[in-house]
């Protein structure tokens, strides 16, 4: 079945500075893949949904890419703030395609200091 | 827009009682997914309910069981409960099978 690895479990960063954050699927190619933010005991919020067909996709200080050769995404927050601090979840769908319900990483919690 | 809505927020259960949570959807989606979400983890599927059935399902024994009302509310049932089903309970909705989900804020359990 399909699994999601998100790179690290905590990244730490300074103020102004990017962040970079990984998203890595090992069996099926997923027809879009959804990054959410969850703060502490909070349901998770989305963000961001790029297809397979877009190599990039923006939103404010947002920035995702797709690399369906790597079965890979990044995401990026640029000019990051303290406020930007939370664990940040990748999602796709189970069996590829469209195919199958959305499952999740186990998340990035990222800290911002100022 | 309310947006989705949960209740109970908190609820502790001891073991082999039953409990039920209770989901209300944003306006205008019709379905509803139910996760698990344990500590440290992300959000596990437990199943999805559209037009009253339960059209997908995750991992999760029997003693997980849901309803989806004419309105679109969801509840999800849990039987015999189990330490281990202590965790955050999300309810997520959404129109049409591939677009964005939008979460509640969750129902924490806690069972001792």
């Amino acid at each position: 079945s399909q699994k999601i690895e998100q790179n690290s479990e905590a990244l730490n960063i300074q103020e102004g500075k990017t962040a970079t954050l990984t998203c890595n699927y090992t069996n099926y190619s997923p027809a879009y893949l959804q990054w959410y933010r969850q703060d502490p005991g909070r349901g998770p919020v989305f963000l961001l949904l790029i297809r397979e067909n877009e190599k990039e996709k923006r939103k404010e200080r947002l920035k995702v890419t797709f690399d369906t050769t790597l079965k890979q995404s990044l995401f990026h927050i640029t000019a990051s703030q303290p406020a930007d601090s939370a664990t940040y979840l990748c999602a796709l769908p189970q069996y590829g395609g469209s195919q199958g319900n959305l499952i999740f990483g186990k998340g990035t919690k990222l800290s911002v200091k100022p | 827009d309310a947006g989705v809505t949960q209740s109970p927020t908190h609820l502790i259960k001891t073991r082999g009682q039953q409990v039920t949570l209770r989901c209300s959807p944003k306006s205008g989606h019709d379905t509803v997914s139910w996760y698990q979400q344990a500590l440290g983890q992300g959000p596990q599927f437990i199943f999805q309910y559209y037009e009253e059935e339960e059209r997908q399902r995750g991992n999760f024994p029997d003693r997980f069981s849901g309803h989806q009302f004419p309105n679109y509310s969801s509840e999800l049932n849990v039987n015999a409960l189990l330490l281990g089903d202590s965790a955050l309970y999300l309810c997520a909705s959404r129109w049409g099978p591939h677009s964005e989900q939008y979460f509640g804020p969750g129902t924490r359990l806690t069972v001792t």
